[in-house]
Protein backbone atom coordinates (compact mmCIF):
# COMPACT_ATOMS: atom_id res chain seq x y z
CA UNK A 1 0.00 0.00 0.00
CA UNK A 2 0.78 3.75 -0.63
CA UNK A 3 1.97 6.10 2.22
CA UNK A 4 3.10 9.75 2.27
CA UNK A 5 5.00 10.89 4.83
CA UNK A 6 5.57 14.88 5.95
CA UNK A 7 7.52 14.80 8.91
CA UNK A 8 7.56 17.81 10.16
CA UNK A 9 3.88 19.21 11.96
CA UNK A 10 4.68 23.00 12.15
CA UNK A 11 7.73 24.80 10.03
CA UNK A 12 8.07 28.37 11.11
CA UNK A 13 10.44 30.40 9.13
CA UNK A 14 11.30 33.91 8.77
CA UNK A 15 9.69 36.31 5.93
CA UNK A 16 12.36 36.24 2.95
CA UNK A 17 13.94 32.94 4.23
CA UNK A 18 13.75 30.18 2.24
CA UNK A 19 10.90 27.15 2.67
CA UNK A 20 11.57 23.47 2.13
CA UNK A 21 8.68 21.25 3.32
CA UNK A 22 9.44 17.69 3.47
CA UNK A 23 7.13 14.50 1.74
CA UNK A 24 8.52 11.35 1.34
CA UNK A 25 6.40 8.45 -0.13
CA UNK A 26 6.22 4.64 -0.09
CA UNK A 27 5.29 3.06 -3.54
CA UNK A 28 7.25 0.55 -5.76
CA UNK A 29 5.92 2.17 -8.78
CA UNK A 30 6.04 5.41 -10.68
CA UNK A 31 3.43 7.94 -8.75
CA UNK A 32 1.66 10.80 -9.51
CA UNK A 33 2.04 13.74 -6.67
CA UNK A 34 0.58 16.79 -5.84
CA UNK A 35 0.64 19.17 -3.22
CA UNK A 36 -2.49 20.69 -1.77
CA UNK A 37 -3.08 23.99 0.33
CA UNK A 38 -5.24 25.09 2.82
CA UNK A 39 -5.26 28.65 3.44
CA UNK A 40 -7.00 29.95 6.91
CA UNK A 41 -10.77 29.68 6.47
CA UNK A 42 -10.55 28.07 2.66
CA UNK A 43 -11.15 25.06 1.60
CA UNK A 44 -8.14 22.98 0.33
CA UNK A 45 -7.13 23.33 -2.86
CA UNK A 46 -4.42 22.46 -5.16
CA UNK A 47 -1.12 24.06 -5.87
CA UNK A 48 1.11 21.79 -7.88
CA UNK A 49 1.38 18.46 -9.51
CA UNK A 50 4.73 17.13 -10.40
CA UNK A 51 3.81 16.35 -13.95
CA UNK A 52 3.41 19.67 -15.15
CA UNK A 53 7.30 21.00 -13.37
CA UNK A 54 5.50 24.19 -12.65
CA UNK A 55 6.14 27.05 -10.25
CA UNK A 56 2.60 28.05 -8.77
CA UNK A 57 3.22 31.22 -6.30
CA UNK A 58 7.28 30.50 -6.11
CA UNK A 59 7.04 26.76 -4.98
CA UNK A 60 8.41 24.17 -6.93
CA UNK A 61 8.58 20.53 -6.15
CA UNK A 62 10.87 18.15 -8.31
CA UNK A 63 10.04 14.30 -7.72
CA UNK A 64 13.36 12.68 -6.53
CA UNK A 65 12.72 8.45 -7.43
CA UNK A 66 15.51 7.66 -6.00
CA UNK A 67 14.95 9.30 -2.54
CA UNK A 68 11.48 8.84 -3.18
CA UNK A 69 10.97 12.27 -1.50
CA UNK A 70 8.38 14.93 -3.44
CA UNK A 71 10.15 18.03 -1.45
CA UNK A 72 8.12 21.36 -1.87
CA UNK A 73 10.35 24.58 -2.05
CA UNK A 74 10.39 28.49 -2.10
CA UNK A 75 13.63 30.48 -1.91
CA UNK A 76 11.60 33.43 -0.30
CA UNK A 77 8.74 32.73 1.98
CA UNK A 78 6.10 35.34 2.21
CA UNK A 79 3.79 36.18 5.15
CA UNK A 80 1.04 35.06 2.66
CA UNK A 81 2.43 31.58 2.32
CA UNK A 82 0.99 30.51 5.74
CA UNK A 83 -1.12 27.84 5.29
CA UNK A 84 -1.53 23.93 5.48
CA UNK A 85 0.85 21.95 3.61
CA UNK A 86 -0.56 18.67 2.03
CA UNK A 87 1.61 16.14 0.08
CA UNK A 88 -0.62 13.85 -1.70
CA UNK A 89 0.30 10.21 -4.32
CA UNK A 90 -2.06 8.38 -7.01
CA UNK A 91 -0.83 5.17 -7.97
CA UNK A 92 -0.48 5.38 -11.50
CA UNK A 93 -2.86 3.42 -14.06
CA UNK A 94 -6.71 4.26 -14.41
CA UNK A 95 -8.46 5.30 -11.36
CA UNK A 96 -6.64 4.97 -7.85
CA UNK A 97 -7.35 7.22 -4.81
CA UNK A 98 -5.29 9.75 -3.34
CA UNK A 99 -3.37 9.54 -0.09
CA UNK A 100 -2.46 12.09 2.10
CA UNK A 101 0.37 13.27 3.96
CA UNK A 102 -0.76 14.53 7.13
CA UNK A 103 -0.25 17.77 6.63
CA UNK A 104 2.53 20.53 7.44
CA UNK A 105 1.62 23.73 9.04
CA UNK A 106 4.22 26.72 7.30
CA UNK A 107 4.05 29.45 9.82
CA UNK A 108 5.85 32.91 8.25
CA UNK A 109 7.22 35.02 10.84
CA UNK A 110 7.34 38.47 10.10
CA UNK B 1 -18.68 28.22 -11.90
CA UNK B 2 -20.09 27.38 -8.90
CA UNK B 3 -17.72 25.19 -6.56
CA UNK B 4 -18.34 21.98 -4.45
CA UNK B 5 -20.73 22.23 -2.21
CA UNK B 6 -21.11 20.36 0.67
CA UNK B 7 -24.31 20.79 3.40
CA UNK B 8 -24.64 20.95 6.16
CA UNK B 9 -22.03 22.81 7.18
CA UNK B 10 -22.09 21.89 11.13
CA UNK B 11 -24.08 19.11 12.55
CA UNK B 12 -24.23 18.13 16.22
CA UNK B 13 -25.29 14.18 17.00
CA UNK B 14 -25.43 12.22 19.62
CA UNK B 15 -23.61 8.83 20.09
CA UNK B 16 -25.90 5.88 18.28
CA UNK B 17 -27.72 8.37 16.06
CA UNK B 18 -27.15 8.46 12.39
CA UNK B 19 -26.37 10.69 10.10
CA UNK B 20 -26.59 11.98 6.02
CA UNK B 21 -24.30 14.34 4.41
CA UNK B 22 -24.61 15.47 1.38
CA UNK B 23 -22.48 16.44 -1.51
CA UNK B 24 -22.59 18.79 -4.95
CA UNK B 25 -19.85 18.38 -7.69
CA UNK B 26 -18.31 20.85 -10.27
CA UNK B 27 -21.09 21.07 -13.10
CA UNK B 28 -19.75 17.79 -15.34
CA UNK B 29 -17.97 16.17 -12.73
CA UNK B 30 -18.26 12.60 -12.16
CA UNK B 31 -16.06 11.61 -9.73
CA UNK B 32 -16.76 12.18 -5.88
CA UNK B 33 -14.27 11.17 -3.57
CA UNK B 34 -14.93 11.74 1.03
CA UNK B 35 -12.20 12.37 3.23
CA UNK B 36 -12.70 12.30 6.97
CA UNK B 37 -10.12 15.08 8.34
CA UNK B 38 -8.92 15.22 12.01
CA UNK B 39 -6.07 17.05 13.38
CA UNK B 40 -3.82 13.76 13.88
CA UNK B 41 -4.78 11.86 10.82
CA UNK B 42 -4.93 14.50 8.62
CA UNK B 43 -6.98 13.70 5.77
CA UNK B 44 -7.68 10.04 5.16
CA UNK B 45 -9.67 8.57 2.40
CA UNK B 46 -13.55 6.95 2.98
CA UNK B 47 -14.49 6.63 -0.83
CA UNK B 48 -15.01 7.24 -4.28
CA UNK B 49 -17.72 6.87 -6.72
CA UNK B 50 -17.78 7.51 -10.47
CA UNK B 51 -20.78 7.45 -12.26
CA UNK B 52 -23.22 6.06 -9.42
CA UNK B 53 -20.44 2.92 -8.66
CA UNK B 54 -18.17 3.02 -5.80
CA UNK B 55 -14.87 2.70 -7.65
CA UNK B 56 -12.12 2.57 -4.34
CA UNK B 57 -12.41 2.15 -0.78
CA UNK B 58 -10.74 3.33 2.11
CA UNK B 59 -10.43 1.25 5.68
CA UNK B 60 -13.57 2.67 7.33
CA UNK B 61 -15.60 0.33 9.41
CA UNK B 62 -19.10 -0.86 7.40
CA UNK B 63 -20.74 2.01 9.61
CA UNK B 64 -19.72 4.29 7.16
CA UNK B 65 -21.15 4.12 3.45
CA UNK B 66 -22.35 6.78 0.27
CA UNK B 67 -24.10 6.39 -3.32
CA UNK B 68 -23.95 8.29 -5.66
CA UNK B 69 -26.59 9.73 -7.82
CA UNK B 70 -27.63 9.93 -11.74
CA UNK B 71 -26.74 13.37 -11.54
CA UNK B 72 -23.09 13.15 -9.73
CA UNK B 73 -24.73 14.63 -6.63
CA UNK B 74 -23.21 12.10 -3.89
CA UNK B 75 -24.32 11.31 -0.38
CA UNK B 76 -22.43 9.85 2.81
CA UNK B 77 -24.10 8.28 5.60
CA UNK B 78 -22.74 7.43 8.75
CA UNK B 79 -24.73 4.59 11.39
CA UNK B 80 -24.48 4.07 14.99
CA UNK B 81 -22.11 7.00 15.50
CA UNK B 82 -19.51 7.24 17.77
CA UNK B 83 -17.48 10.04 19.73
CA UNK B 84 -14.29 8.92 17.49
CA UNK B 85 -16.52 9.90 14.17
CA UNK B 86 -16.48 13.75 14.98
CA UNK B 87 -14.24 15.14 12.17
CA UNK B 88 -14.54 17.32 9.48
CA UNK B 89 -15.81 15.22 6.26
CA UNK B 90 -14.62 16.90 3.05
CA UNK B 91 -15.94 16.01 -0.85
CA UNK B 92 -13.79 16.25 -3.95
CA UNK B 93 -14.72 16.38 -7.32
CA UNK B 94 -12.73 15.62 -10.32
CA UNK B 95 -14.05 15.38 -14.14
CA UNK B 96 -12.66 11.27 -13.99
CA UNK B 97 -10.91 10.70 -10.73
CA UNK B 98 -8.21 9.43 -12.90
CA UNK B 99 -4.41 10.19 -13.21
CA UNK B 100 -2.93 13.64 -12.60
CA UNK B 101 -6.69 15.11 -12.94
CA UNK B 102 -7.11 18.07 -9.97
CA UNK B 103 -9.59 17.26 -7.12
CA UNK B 104 -11.55 20.39 -6.36
CA UNK B 105 -12.78 20.38 -2.61
CA UNK B 106 -16.05 21.37 -0.89
CA UNK B 107 -15.47 23.38 2.47
CA UNK B 108 -16.64 20.26 4.61
CA UNK B 109 -19.04 19.18 6.78
CA UNK B 110 -17.98 19.98 10.58
CA UNK B 111 -19.42 16.54 12.73
CA UNK B 112 -19.63 16.75 16.28
CA UNK B 113 -20.47 13.71 17.87
CA UNK B 114 -21.59 14.18 21.95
Amino acid sequence: AQRVTQPEKLLSVFKGAPVELKCNYSYSGSPELFWYVQYSRQRLQLLLRHISRESIKGFTADLNKGETSFHLKKPFAQEEDSAMYYCALRRSGGYQKVTFGTGTKLQVIP
Amino acid sequence: KAGVTQTPRYLIKTRGQQVTLSCSPISGHRSVSWYQQTPGQGLQFLFEYFSETQRNKGNFPGRFSGRQFSNSRSEMNVSTLELGDSALYLCASSMTGEGNTEAFFGQGTRLTVV
